[in-house]
């Protein structure tokens, strides 16, 4: 059975960092597309970061610079680095899997997400 | 980047039917997929490739996509279709773009 599992989020100071982190089990993370998507309260889904099988990593317009995508294949696991936190940041980050076809991709796979307040 | 419009909410009676529209430049070209979130919930893939449903989807719902319009279309809508959904596309080889979401009220 397939299942991702955040964890990291908490309450950080805004100028602050944190690492999320996405236990995976059931497939192997070196073998997918797999990204985070955050949603901020009450707003939509916004994709933040996607990193591929190869390791090649890509990042949304609106936080280029402040994250690091990264995983450990040992640990079947995906990290976000986030610095810089500001207020705007302040979302549920998800955890998500890729199946691509045909020139395309879509989420098969999701986590339950993890809580990241930036507040003084 | 490529932008997805959606309507931000869309509202019918129990038993009918729900249209909702993702439009986007020549949305036609390129394959879409829809997602249902319902609150305190992770989304949830309801159609893929346009008009794809995922093992565990009723075929209530289907999809369609053509020139600058793709839709989401639930049929017999039951009180339990009301969340949010989103459409999705991947762009430039490695932009995962979602539109803003559609809140889906079953009056």
């Amino acid at each position: 059975e397939v299942e991702l599992v955040e964890t990291g989020g908490g309450l950080i100071q805004p100028g602050g960092s944190v690492r999320l982190s996405c236990a995976v089990s059931g497939f192997s993370v070196s073998d997918n597309y797999m990204s985070w998507v955050r949603q901020a309260p009450g707003k939509g889904l916004e994709w933040i970061s996607v990193i591929f099988r190869g390791g090649s990593t890509y990042y949304g317009d609106s936080v280029k610079g402040r994250l690091t995508i990264s995983r450990d294949n040992s640990k079947n696991t995906v990290f976000l680095q986030m610095n810089s936190l500001r207020a705007a940041d302040t979302a549920v980050y998800y955890c998500a899997s890729h199946y691509c076809n045909a020139g395309s991709c879509y989420i098969d796979y999701w986590g339950r997400g993890t809580l990241v307040t930036v507040s003084p | 980047s490529y932008v997805l419009t959606q309507p931000p909410s869309v509202s019918v009676a129990p038993g009918t039917t729900a249209r909702i529209s993702c439009g986007g430049n020549n949305i036609g070209s390129k394959s879409v997929h829809w997602y249902q979130q319902k609150p305190g919930q992770a989304p949830v893939l309801v159609i893929y490739s346009d008009s794809d449903r995922p093992s565990g989807i009723p075929a209530r719902f289907s999809g369609s996509n053509s020139g600058d319009t793709a839709t989401l279309t639930i049929g017999r809508v039951e009180a339990g279709d009301e969340a949010d959904y989103y459409c999705q596309v991947w762009d430039s080889g490695s932009d995962v773009i979602f539109g803003g979401g559609t809140k889906l009220t079953v009056l």
